[in-house]
């Protein structure tokens, strides 16, 4: 079992869909969690971080942290074209783990 | 820019050959980590630097793979011998603290062994 599993997708939905994006992971030990975006042929770009349990909203874009059951979930309300990327999970105790990333397209 | 430089962005290798990766990390920033990304796979941590010391290599291969962060200059990840399977996006990521959850990365150097 990995330590960190996400669902590659590929997930496609029209502009101004909900886009909901999980990772389930293994590791108790993990106290931090964040997302990242990357375009194509481009690095990853922190989104958010969030620490322990909990939410934490910043403009569209909503993460949420279940320690209980190992998961964690991003969410993108309104989405746009532009957020058409691969959005990577990954949860850091004393080092970064990272998940595998889901492939999302907003079609206009 | 005071983003994190990658150079090259690309770099063809024939097997045999040496790559030699550079990594400037933004302005202020002391810690340096290295990851490999397969097409359709994550990132995996390869090795965390500070100016001068190795911290953690525990995802960097044994052999022919070597890491330094000099006083003076860029991170460098150098890959002896290459083979096939060195293909990939190897990228640089850098932080202003010994916090590996706030990291910054750089667009990455394109490696093709062929």
């Amino acid at each position: 079992q990995k330590e960190v599993e996400q669902d590659p997708g590929p997930l496609s939905v029209p502009e101004g869909a909900i886009v909901s994006l999980n990772c389930t992971y293994s590791n108790s030990a993990f106290q931090y969690f964040m997302w990242y975006r990357q375009y194509s042929r481009k690095g990853p770009e922190l989104l958010m971080y969030t620490y322990s349990s909990g939410n934490k909203e910043d403009g569209r874009f909503t993460a949420q942290v279940d320690k209980s059951s190992k998961y964690i979930s991003l969410f993108i309300r309104d989405s746009q074209p532009s957020d058409s990327a691969t959005y990577l999970c990954a949860m850091s105790a004393n080092d970064m783990r990272f998940g595998a990333g889901t492939r999302l397209t907003v079609k206009p | 820019n005071a983003g994190v430089m990658q150079n090259p962005r690309h770099l063809v290798r024939r097997r045999g050959q040496e790559a030699r990766l550079r990594c400037s990390p933004m302005k202020g920033h002391s810690h340096v980590y290295w990851y490999r990304q397969l097409p359709e796979e994550g990132l995996k941590f390869m090795v965390y630097l500070q100016k001068e010391n190795i911290i953690d290599e525990s995802g960097m291969p044994k052999e022919r793979f070597s890491a330094e962060f000099p006083k003076e200059g860029p991170s460098i990840l150098r890959i002896q011998q290459v083979v096939r399977g060195d293909s990939a996006a190897y990228f640089c990521a850098s932080s202003s603290r010994q916090l590996a959850y706030e990291q910054y990365f750089g667009p990455g150097t394109r490696l093709t062994v062929t």
